[in-house]
């Protein structure tokens, strides 16, 4: 069975400074781990991806998040804050032969001016 | 703008009702999981199709049925439906069945039991 753990439900930065938004995994097996965005009242988009390719992962919007087994993380982050940055992020883990998305509790990203 | 629709976008119907909940995934993809997202529960995974085939379930309630047709549209079936089903309901389509691949979701329904 896989989880991921948020930590952090609520986070704030200013505009300009380092966003960085926590996810911890737990997997049996090697697990396939993505980031989530999601605005208000909107569906969610696929922000990146780890397919156990690159540890370090470029995503849309400047994003990017680095896999470390040996941490089992997979945390996110962005060099500089934007004001339409502000929505809920969510982790999510799959692994071979469990198809769906586990998901972790979210955490809403504020952003102060 | 995912791909992925959706219908209807809002729901609100009594307790005791039957609702359903349709998806159309994106051009060529296979496989469709739906989701459900409520405050108190997060986003839990409920069933996918492959192909017109189940091939997973998670915690969907045995109320709760889904089928994929031919098309490879897909719907969610609620009945005999309780004030905690209210949530919203999303639905996600992959290209194949495999862990790797990226789902898209869509828009979702807002479903409000009273």
């Amino acid at each position: 069975a896989q989880s991921v753990t948020q930590l952090g439900s609520h986070v704030s930065v200013s505009e300009g400074a380092l966003v960085l938004l926590r996810c911890n995994y737990s997997s049996s097996v090697p697990p396939y781990l993505f980031w989530y965005v999601q605005y208000p009242n909107q569906g969610l988009q696929l922000l990146l991806k780890y397919t156990s390719a690159a540890t370090l992962v470029k995503g849309i919007n400047g994003f990017e998040a680095e896999f470390k087994k040996s941490e089992t993380s997979f945390h996110l982050t962005k060099p500089s804050a934007h004001m339409s940055d502000a929505a809920e992020y969510f982790c999510a883990v799959s692994a071979f032969g469990n198809e769906k998305l586990t998901f972790g509790t979210g955490t809403r990203l504020t952003i102060i001016p | 703008d995912s791909g992925v629709t959706q219908t209807p976008k809002h729901l609100i119907t009594a307790t005791g009702q039957r609702v359903t909940l349709r998806c159309s995934p994106r051009s060529g993809d296979l496989s469709v999981y739906w989701y459900q997202q409520s405050l108190d529960q997060g986003l839990q995974f409920l069933i996918q199709y492959y192909n017109g085939e189940e091939r997973a379930k998670g915690n969907i309630l045995e109320r709760f049925s889904a089928q994929q047709f031919p098309d490879l549209h897909s719907e969610l079936n609620l009945s005999s439906l309780e004030l905690g089903d209210s949530a919203l309901y999303f639905c996600a389509s992959s290209v194949g069945g495999g862990s790797s691949y990226e789902q898209y979701f869509g828009p979702g329904t807002r479903l409000t039991v009273t």
